[in-house]
């Protein structure tokens, strides 16, 4: 089974910062990476699929980039409304396993 | 508009069972994959099952298999997850979810608002 990974675990920010987190998978996986963003109380939602297209309606500071087994999601001039936990997701295998997330919080 | 509602949690003792229902609409339910996921109390996401739009093909998170079984009716816009056998660990929120595809790369483009199931005695 494909393994992922994310760093930070957790990170605080501000209004305004630029944050970045990074997923690992176990082998390569080409660019089958999803990005998710779960806020509390909420469903949660799709930001980027296919590890660098953005998904319609999601805000544009929004942005993921990598391929094989290292992937990024960049949240520029962070808003209120992104404090969240965010996690990566492997398509390339039928088993779509999640990294363990990354929990975003206000500084 | 798409909907994924979720029916079915509650309250189910160690080793009893609990059938999930999710009602479609909004997409062509027939012809998309659909899978389960959940997330435990204070735990990540979890992907648990999925099942191919013809119920040719279903996969199971190795934490569920031989206890739970993923089906779906196409003419009821449904699909369902059997729960047997429930154990502690099991609580959780169950989310419905809709795999979709763009650009030859698919994820969970639709998600439900969730199913709470507590295993308890």
């Amino acid at each position: 089974d494909i393994q992922m990974t994310q760093s930070p675990s957790s990170l605080s920010a501000s209004v305004g910062d630029r944050v970045t987190i990074t997923c690992r998978a176990s082998q390569s996986i080409n660019t089958y990476l999803n990005w998710y963003q779960h806020r509390p109380g909420k469903a949660p939602k799709l930001l980027i699929f296919g590890a660098s297209n953005l998904q319609s309606g999601v805000p544009s500071r929004f942005s993921g980039g990598g391929s094989g087994t290292e992937f990024t999601l960049t949240i520029n001039s962070l808003q209120p409304e992104d404090f969240a936990t965010y996690y990566c997701q492997q398509s390339y295998s039928s088993l779509f396993t999640f990294g363990p997330g990354t929990k975003v919080d206000i500084k | 508009e798409v909907q994924l509602v979720e029916s079915g949690g509650g309250l189910v003792q160690p080793g009893g069972s609990l059938r999930l229902s999710c009602a479609a609409s909004g997409f062509s339910f027939s012809t998309s994959e659909m899978h389960w996921v959940r997330q435990a109390p204070g735990r990540g996401l979890e992907w648990v099952s999925y099942i191919t739009s013809s119920s040719g093909t279903k996969y199971y998170a190795d934490s569920v298999k031989g206890r739970f079984t993923i089906s779906r009716d196409n003419a009821k816009n449904s699909v369902y997850l059997h729960m047997n056998s429930l154990r502690a660990e099991d609580t959780a929120i169950y989310y419905c979810v809709r795999e979709g595809c763009n650009r030859a790369r698919c994820s969970f483009d639709y998600w439900g608002q969730g199913a709470l199931v507590t295993v308890s005695s």
